[in-house]
């Protein structure tokens, strides 16, 4: 079974820093990589996917993410961070297809920028 | 567009009382799934449905039962809701997992069970 680790619980930095959040995952074959952000109260936004092809990935916002199969990992980066950026954000991995699919999420890295 | 509605928003059980928390989605997806979200802990899946006709269990099923309805709806049933149910429920939808596509989600269900 696939399983996503997010190893930091809480980030702080600011404004105008530079960010990366790290996602590790564990499955047997190529899976599917997504980076959700959610906002206080909030549903699930999609920042950006991973499906095959190039493994720097942009997403909204100014987001962007590389998979490294030799690493496990699909890390979160953003040149500069704005205060909007605070949120949570959850790493996800979906496997398999048909019945067998389904889609895991990490525990998920709460951002807090400083101004 | 609707996308993934959820119903309802906000509701208060008593221990032992059942309820049927409702997901719809307009998309025409194959799949859907039910998540709770409890601090600390991320998102963790109920049940699912890869497909109208089937449901398999996530990684926490116990205290919950489901039905795929039909295509549009996959609702989630809580038959005596205990304490430990208190969460936020978001159900979620892709057109195919192996597609390259994303998930929608609703905007949660917060259920409080006293």
């Amino acid at each position: 079974a696939q399983s996503v680790t997010q190893p930091d619980i809480h980030i702080t930095v600011s404004e105008g820093a530079s960010l990366e959040l790290r996602c590790n995952y564990s499955y047997g074959a190529t899976p599917y990589l997504f980076w959700y952000v959610q906002s206080p109260g909030q549903g699930l936004q999609l920042l950006l996917k991973y499906f095959s092809g190039d493994t720097l990935v942009q997403g909204i916002k100014g987001f962007e993410a590389e998979f490294k199969r030799s690493q496990s990992s699909f890390n979160l980066r953003k040149p500069s961070v704005h205060w909007s950026d605070a949120a949570e954000y959850f790493c996800a991995v979906g496997a398999g297809g048909g019945s067998q699919g389904n889609l895991i999420f990490g525990k998920g890295t709460k951002l807090s920028v400083k101004p | 567009n609707a996308g993934v509605t959820q119903t309802p928003k906000f509701q208060v059980l008593k221990t032992g009382q059942s309820m049927t928390l409702q997901c719809a989605q307009d998309m025409n997806h194959n799949s859907m799934y039910w998540y709770r979200q409890d601090p600390g802990m991320g998102l963790r899946l109920i049940y699912y449905s890869a497909s109208e006709g089937t449901t398999d269990k996530g990684e926490v099923p116990n205290g919950y039962n489901v039905s795929r309805l039909n295509k549009r709806e996959f609702s989630l049933r809580l038959e005596s809701a205990a304490p430990s149910q208190t969460s936020v429920y978001f159900c979620a939808s892709i057109r195919a997992l192996f597609a390259n596509t994303e998930a929608f989600f609703g905007q949660g269900t917060r259920l409080t069970v006293v």
